[in-house]
């Protein structure tokens, strides 16, 4: 198994759309995640912090399911500016090493 | 506050060359990580330190590359000897420690020709 695993993107959906990704990892001593975005030739930006069973920021919730191991992102309400990579961070629980997930194309259109 | 500072952003070397990439972590942030990007593909994870000391180099391609995060002044990747291969987006990230997240700088752009 991955230490983090990522939906298969690209995801294409309508504005207006709900979408939701899933995120995988292998690590069950990790305690936080993160959900971060980035767009094309720019640096990740972090977008969201799940430290318990979840997170909610407007249009954007997190979910976490420690038995599971995995973690997802449901964005309601797409808008056209949402058109990014979503990537999943997994810190190390007992180790050092951060590991990103490949990450999931979200293109969202008019 | 700053943020996390790279530079140079965009860096042009010859084969052969020597490529030095700089990062300044955001203030009150003694974590930095370097992640390097190939064009459509993901972060790879490169190397994890600390001031004055290499915590995990795991990532680290074993031959030309190397790091260091002195006591005073930025973080610095080394690439020695650039080949093509090398040309990537690399960022570097801070952090205060877990559980914080990381803040990215804008990256630099090494192209090898």
């Amino acid at each position: 198994r991955k230490e983090v695993e990522q939906d298969p993107g690209p995801f294409n959906v309508p504005e207006g759309a709900t979408v939701a990704f899933n995120c995988t990892y292998s690590n069950s001593a990790s305690q936080s995640f993160f959900w971060y975005r980035q767009d094309c030739r720019k640096e990740p930006k972090l977008l969201m912090s799940v430290y318990s069973s979840g997170n909610e920021d407007g249009r954007f919730t997190a979910q976490l399911n420690r038995a599971s191991q995995y973690i997802s992102l449901l964005i309601r309400d797409s808008k056209l500016s949402d058109s990014a990579t979503y990537l999943c961070v997994v810190p190390p629980g007992g180790g050092f090493k951060t590991i990103f997930g490949a990450g999931t194309r979200l293109f969202v259109k008019a | 506050n700053a943020g996390v500072m790279q530079n140079p952003r965009h860096l042009v070397r010859r084969r052969g060359q020597e490529a030095r990439l700089r990062c300044s972590p955001m203030k009150g942030h003694s974590h930095v990580y370097w992640y390097r990007q190939l064009p459509e593909e993901g972060l790879k994870f490169m190397v994890y330190l600390q001031k004055e000391n290499i915590i995990d180099e795991s990532g680290m391609p074993k031959e030309r590359f190397s790091a260091e995060f002195p006591k005073e002044g930025p973080s610095i990747l080394r690439i020695q000897q650039v080949v093509r291969g090398d040309s990537a987006a690399y960022f570097c990230a801070s952090s205060a420690g877990a559980p914080e997240g990381y803040t990215f700088g804008s990256g630099t752009r090494l192209t090898v020709v």
